[in-house]
């Protein structure tokens, strides 16, 4: 079975950091560029960072800038979110998801999430 | 940076009804769009991508079509499942990556 487990959430004061995780199985994990994904809430969905499946190619969002990083290590089928400087606008639901295999064009596999609040 | 609405925020309707969403891009985004379906306390689950694809194993009611900046997205015949929140998402090759629209929420009247 295709899974994502997303892990790491947690309560973190305003300046804090939080590294999150995301282990994934039932596919070949190195063929796939990634995503990470949160929704504040109440809120919509906000897409956060992109990772290609070399690691070559990495892309952020304006609101984590110079904040975040997002990294993988396919030998362990993992995919990680380095958070720092964290601010209340952060609290959110943290969602590791997988881009489809040609294009990187969408999103068709997600984990169930993993929350992170940020607050003194 | 290529901005996304969506109207309606939330409709309200019966069984069996015919339900249209539409989303329109801030610039010609091609048929690069999809769409998601998030039902309370779960994950986004992709329904149609590039704007008129179905995505395997997604029931043949939902439908999408558009291209450039104006898309829809049809629910045929409304069924108590379909209740969710609904996203449409526009993809490039530069960042931002993707960017969702605001959502419209799909509740049975």
């Amino acid at each position: 079975e295709v899974q994502l487990v997303e892990s790491g959430g947690g309560l973190v004061q305003p300046g804090g950091s939080l590294r999150l995780s995301c282990a994934a199985s039932g596919f070949t994990f190195s063929s796939y560029s990634m995503n990470w994904v949160r929704q504040a809430p109440g809120k919509g969905l906000e897409w956060v960072s992109y990772i290609s499946s070399s690691s070559s190619t990495i892309y952020y969002a304006d609101s984590v800038k110079g904040r975040f990083t997002i990294s993988r290590d396919n030998a362990k089928n993992s995919l990680y979110l380095q958070m720092n400087s964290l601010r209340a606008e952060d609290t959110a639901v943290y969602y590791c998801a997988r881009d489809e295999y040609y294009y990187d064009s969408s999103q068709d596999v997600w984990g169930k999430g993993t929350t992170v609040t940020v607050s003194s | 940076d290529i901005q996304m609405t969506q109207s309606p925020s939330s409709l309200s309707a019966s069984v069996g009804d015919r339900v249209t969403i539409t989303c329109q891009a801030s610039q010609d985004i091609s048929n690069y769009l999809n769409w998601y379906q998030q039902k309370p306390g779960k994950a986004p689950k992709l329904l149609i991508y590039d704007a008129s694809n179905l995505e395997t194993g997604v029931p043949s009611r939902f439908s999408g079509s558009g291209s450039g900046t104006d898309f829809t997205f049809t629910i045929s015949s409304l069924q108590p499942e379909d209740i969710a929140t609904y996203y449409c998402q526009q993809y490039d090759n530069l960042p931002p990556k993707f960017t969702f629209g605001p959502g419209t929420k799909v509740d049975i009247k």
